[in-house]
């Protein structure tokens, strides 16, 4: 199984931040690299798939990218609405995999 | 309007078995395939099961293989999950998700809002 692992665990920010995100896959995926957002109480929205592509009616502010084993999502100037955590996921092969998560705190 | 809306959760003794169900609309559902995946509550996503529109590819998580059985009825837009031999670590909130496809990428690009499911006695 290919392992999905995100850096940092959580994060605090302010408003107008940069804040970037990592993930490694224990293996190379390619670039069959796909993040989604997650609020509390609500389901996972798809952010970025294939690494760099940017989900239709995602902010501007959000981009993916890396290829192999490492990958970055990056939110260029963090918003209200952004504070949420974040997952990364492998569809290069079965078991479908998902990174631990990084929550991203005021 | 693309959606999906899960049902069957509930409060289940250890060892027993709840069927979930996921109501799609808004979109051709046998053009698509389907996949289930929890949250185990404070915990991240955990990817259950995968089937192609046809059902005639299907994958499941080690973790289920054996107790889980994910099945379709096209003519329902009706995805499925039956749940055997329920342990507590089966507590979650349990979502279905469609998964899109792009030059050969795959993606989860539609949630159901999710269905809790309690196993305990």
């Amino acid at each position: 199984d290919i392992q999905m692992t995100q850096s940092p665990s959580s994060l605090s920010a302010s408003v107008t931040d940069r804040v970037t995100i990592t993930c490694r896959a224990s293996q190379s995926i390619s670039n069959y690299l796909n993040w989604y957002q997650q609020k509390p109480g609500e389901a996972p929205k798809l952010l970025i798939y294939a690494a760099s592509s940017l989900q239709s009616g995602v902010p501007l502010r959000f981009s993916g990218s890396g290829s192999g084993t490492d990958f970055t999502l990056t939110i260029r100037s963090l918003q209200p609405e952004d504070f949420a955590t974040y997952y990364c996921q492998q569809s290069y092969s079965f078991p479908l995999t998902f990174g631990g998560g990084t929550k991203v705190e005021i | 309007q693309v959606q999906l809306v899960e049902s069957g959760g509930g409060l289940v003794q250890p060892g027993g078995s709840l069927r979930l169900s996921c109501a799609a609309s808004g979109f051709p559902f046998t053009d698509y395939y389907m996949t289930w995946i929890r949250q185990a509550p404070g915990k991240g996503l955990e990817w259950l099961s995968y089937i192609s529109g046809s059902a005639s590819m299907i994958h499941y998580a080690d973790s289920v293989k054996g107790r889980f059985t994910i099945s379709r009825d096209n003519a329902k837009n009706s995805l499925y999950l039956q749940m055997n031999s329920l342990r507590a670590e089966d507590t979650a909130v349990y979502y279905c998700a469609r998964h899109s496809a792009l030059d050969y990428h795959y993606f989860m690009d539609v949630w159901g809002k999710g269905t809790t499911v309690i196993v305990s006695s």
